[in-house]
């Protein structure tokens, strides 16, 4: 049973454009929302975290935002470009041994 | 490049088979953890050691097990393989000081169950 669900499963985004990806969570004593990025035969690599004391996380492009009260954490990429062609993935931790569970997974598509 | 080292990058065997794959985890990262991704089952957590100890488990396998090495090492077993096995096995390590942090991930070993 997946403990943390994302949303949508592929996304085509234009250039420039916005990409918006959803996750949501049941276990309240999560305290760590990773996104990792994976693009075609390597691992996946930690994009941007938040912790649940802070409702937004801005690292260039990419933005976390999060909303405890919902369970639900968004990625937001702004002015999408090609090279942010890959699979992400959100995953959420409830203790200190690191161990992430994580969403199904996200394929985005940035088209030129 | 994640530090992390993973063999063999590519694998096929034959159902009924035992498979190891290897993991090397970053310099002075004590923890290591294994996952399983596949296109149904997105990346699913197996097992986690931290500095030889078992640490955390999740949905492994009876058929699978995994020990870590003094030299912190880690090897994944896969035994009486069935063609569902066929996934990417990946490797992770973290240096688990304090609170949860960054998984630094290898480039996977794919294996192939024919």
């Amino acid at each position: 049973q997946q403990q943390v669900k994302q949303s949508p499963q592929s996304l085509i985004v234009q250039k420039g454009g916005i990409s918006i990806i959803n996750c949501a969570y049941e276990n309240t004593a999560f305290d760590y929302f990773p996104w990792y990025q994976q693009f075609p035969g390597k691992g996946p690599a930690l994009l941007i975290a938040i912790r649940p004391d802070v409702s937004e996380k801005k690292e260039g492009r990419f933005t976390i935002s999060f909303n405890k009260s919902a369970k639900q954490f968004s990625l937001h990429i702004m002015d999408s470009q090609p090279g942010d062609s890959a699979t992400y993935f959100c995953a959420a931790s409830q203790d200190s041994w690191g161990k992430l569970q994580f969403g199904a997974g996200t394929q985005v598509v940035v088209t030129p | 490049d994640s530090g992390v080292t993973q063999t063999p990058k590519h694998l096929i065997t034959a159902t009924g088979q035992r498979v190891t794959l290897r993991c090397s985890p970053r310099s002075g990262d004590l923890s290591v953890y294994w996952y399983q991704q596949s296109l149904d089952q997105g990346l699913q957590f197996l097992i986690q050691y931290y500095n030889g100890e078992e640490r955390a488990k999740g949905n492994i396998l009876e058929r699978f097990s995994a020990q870590q090495f003094p030299d912190l090492h880690s090897e994944l077993n896969l035994s009486s393989l069935e063609l569902g096995d066929s996934a990417l096995y990946f490797c992770a390590s973290s240096p688990l000081r304090g609170r949860t942090g960054e998984l630094f991930f290898g480039e996977g070993s794919r294996l192939t169950v024919l």
